[in-house]
């Protein structure tokens, strides 16, 4: 099947500080990537889709400006936490869909901010 | 609006006895149902895409059916290494974003 990798795995941040997540698609050409955070005991929220070479879409109530979406190319997409605080400490999953519309997701970032 | 809805929260099971886990969904035409499972800090594998009515998929020992308003996930005599959090999730025929239910905790004793 198609694996979609993520680095880190995991990372600790101080309060105010930025931090960038990778997603990348390691044996296929992704056309779409998704973002979603997960809280604990909680199911997947999406918060952005992102098409290479094009401008994400952000989820209603998701702050563009705080969780910046650059997708390079159709095999990398990165999620900038700006200005990371407590509360924005979470399980961070990507996805990349492929032309069957079939999904495949990360292993997941957990940022944990001090 | 898109809604998707699984039942039970949590199930516990003895190892070998089968059961079922259900979906529910609304979607303003679907495009594909799909199941996934999540192990305990890890990403949603890949299960399952079911298109229309009528049809079932399998793998080992799950084995996935399609209505027009629901999903079932049949387990058919579970084994310890099954438990998990089993994930539904449509996609709406106007984009390609899923729309996730709450998950089914399964755990299965030896």
């Amino acid at each position: 099947g198609a694996v979609v990798s993520q680095h880190p795995s995991w990372v600790i941040c101080k309060s105010g500080t930025s931090v960038k997540i990778e997603c990348r698609s390691l044996d296929f050409q992704a056309t779409t990537m998704f973002w979603y955070r997960q809280f604990p005991k909680q199911s997947l929220m999406l918060m952005a889709t992102s098409n290479e070479g094009s401008k994400a879409t952000y989820e209603q109530g998701v702050e563009k400006d705080k969780f910046l979406i650059n997708h390079a190319s159709l095999t990398l997409s990165t999620l900038t936490v700006t200005s990371a605080h407590p509360e924005d400490s979470s399980f961070y999953i990507c996805s990349a869909h492929i032309v069957s519309y079939e999904q495949y997701f990360g292993p997941g970032t957990r940022l944990t901010v001090t | 609006e898109d809604q998707v809805t699984q039942s039970p929260e949590a199930l516990r099971l003895q190892e070998g006895e089968s059961s079922s886990l259900n979906c529910s969904y609304t979607v303003s035409g679907l495009r594909g149902l799909f199941w996934y499972r999540q192990d305990p800090g890890k990403g949603p594998e890949f299960l399952f895409t079911l298109y229309s009515a009528g049809e079932e998929k399998e793998k080992e020992r799950l084995k996935a059916t399609l209505t027009k308003k629901e999903s079932f996930l049949h387990i058919t005599a579970p084994k310890p290494e099954d438990s998990a959090t089993y994930l539904c999730a449509v996609q709406a025929n106007q984009g390609g974003k899923l729309i996730f239910g709450q998950g089914t905790e399964l755990s299965v004793k030896p």
